[in-house]
């Protein structure tokens, strides 16, 4: 069956600009979690949805950051003005069951390069 | 206040050989742990958990895993490693109180030599 996608699979911007990224989570699952994994960093939560909404955005790194999701399914992270700091994997996550990291099913990333 | 450590950026061993991954948390409270691994180019995939049952415990793969509370460790092993096992592996803690918040290891980057 269909996992978790997320597009574009790798992106390449300036400083500067705003870049979206695109997270499909598998069908029915009503959490969505974002993470972000940088060079000797390791993974870093940005946010977490409950369907449509974000009770947990405390990972967000700034104010250029959101994210929203929409009818429950779709969800895209907006980085606004990015920063070389920004270049980083940023996966998504899709679960059916609320909190729980063990039933997270996990995307295959997006690979940020700010120039 | 909560954190994870993974205290190897990398590990090489050779096929065949045991593997360990080693992996400490501090935190006041009762852990929920795991154990994830990235294969190049895939997704975060769940090898194992710790919730409070059974101290040892066993994963896809061979791999398992023994936490001990008074050491605060949560290390990954492997009787015999398979060239299949090089990969990124990753230490996730979670924390009740800590609502959804998960706290992730740096990763350790495993190397088969055949």
């Amino acid at each position: 069956g269909a996992g978790v996608s997320q597009s574009p699979s790798n992106k390449v911007t300036e400083k500067g600009k705003d870049v979206e990224l695109r997270c499909d989570p598998i069908s029915g699952h009503t959490a969505l979690y974002w993470y972000r994994q940088s060079l000797g960093q390791g993974l870093e939560f940005l946010i977490y949805f409950q369907g449509n909404s974000a009770p947990d955005k405390s990972g967000l790194p700034s104010d250029r950051f959101s994210a929203e999701r929409t009818g429950g399914s779709v969800s895209t992270l907006t980085i606004q003005r990015t920063q070389q700091e920004d270049s980083a994997v940023y996966l998504c996550a899709s679960s059916p069951d609320r909190g729980r990291i063990e039933t997270q099913y996990f995307g295959p990333g997006t690979r940020l390069l700010v120039l | 206040a909560q954190s994870v450590t993974q205290l190897d950026s990398h590990v090489s061993v050779s096929e065949g050989t045991p593997v360990l991954l080693r992996c400490n948390y501090s935190s006041s409270y009762s852990p929920s742990l795991f154990w994830y691994v990235q294969h190049p180019n895939k997704g975060l995939q769940l090898l194992l958990k710790y919730t409070s049952a059974a101290t040892l415990v066993k994963g896809i793969n061979g791999f398992e895993a023994e936490f001990k509370k008074s050491e605060t460790s949560f290390h990954l092993t492997k009787p015999s490693a398979h060239m299949s096992d090089a990969a990124e592996y990753f230490c996730v803690v979670s924390f009740a109180v800590s609502g959804n918040q998960f706290y992730f290891g740096t990763g350790t980057s495993l190397t088969v030599i055949p």
